[in-house]
């Protein structure tokens, strides 16, 4: 079963700041946050992931609380083509395999 | 490098024939995973190949499910006897040891 919680849907305006939450109160210590997202009709993309520190690449920034049961992904200016399902996922170091929960729809708004 | 290739891209079968799905991961990805996903669900874990061996199968892959790597680098998935409950998405992701999984397009399977 996915060990993250997440809102079901949340709507944004382009050009606006989308920041998506994720609950993972029980996450260990050696397990990883991921954050895939799934565009209508394409496979999940990967987004960015972390451990502990906060992480920033060229697609968004990902924010992990002090007590690391919770983060932020955070698209800095979204656009329309950033409407997907998000999905936060936490996986151990000697887990190989994804698991998913339902995600979070994100619809941009013009 | 074209990134994970998935053939068919839809396929439409009657109830209780076989269809056969093939993954190109990305080259020299040694592992590969097969997930299915139905509508307004996540993607659920199918098996997974280290190489070609198959080292773990959910309980969602029934008896009617199997799948190949024969050579450690495309994978089929064949689905007999299919049932109107098998319709879905599959999709296939390949990874190498230390990165994320690349996910390919999916196939669509509906069964009528």
């Amino acid at each position: 079963d996915a060990k993250t919680t997440q809102p079901p849907s949340m709507d944004c305006a382009e050009g606006r700041a989308a920041n998506l939450p994720c609950n993972h109160s029980t996450i260990s210590g050696n397990e990883y946050v991921y954050w895939y997202r799934q565009i209508h009709s394409q496979g999940p993309q990967y987004i960015i992931h972390g451990l502990k520190n906060n992480e920033t690449n060229e697609m968004a920034s990902l924010i992990i609380t002090e007590d690391r049961k919770s983060s932020t992904l955070i698209l800095p200016h979204a656009t329309l083509r950033d409407t997907a399902v998000y999905y936060c996922i936490v996986r151990g170091v000697g887990d190989d395999k994804l698991i998913f929960g339902t995600g979070t729809r994100l619809q941009v708004f013009p | 490098d074209t990134g994970v290739s998935q053939n068919p891209r839809h396929k439409i079968t009657k109830r209780g024939q076989n269809v056969t799905f093939r993954c190109d991961p990305i080259s020299e990805h040694n592992r590969l995973y097969w997930y299915r996903q139905t509508l307004g669900q996540g993607p659920e874990f199918l098996t997974y190949f280290q190489n070609e061996a198959q080292l773990e199968k959910s309980r969602l892959l029934s008896d009617r499910f199997s799948a190949e790597r024969p050579k450690g680098s495309f994978s089929t998935l064949e689905i007999q006897r299919t049932e109107q409950g098998d319709s879905a998405m599959y999709l296939c992701a390949s990874a190498d040891t230390d990165t994320e999984a690349f996910f390919g397009q999916g196939t669509r399977l509906t069964v009528v």
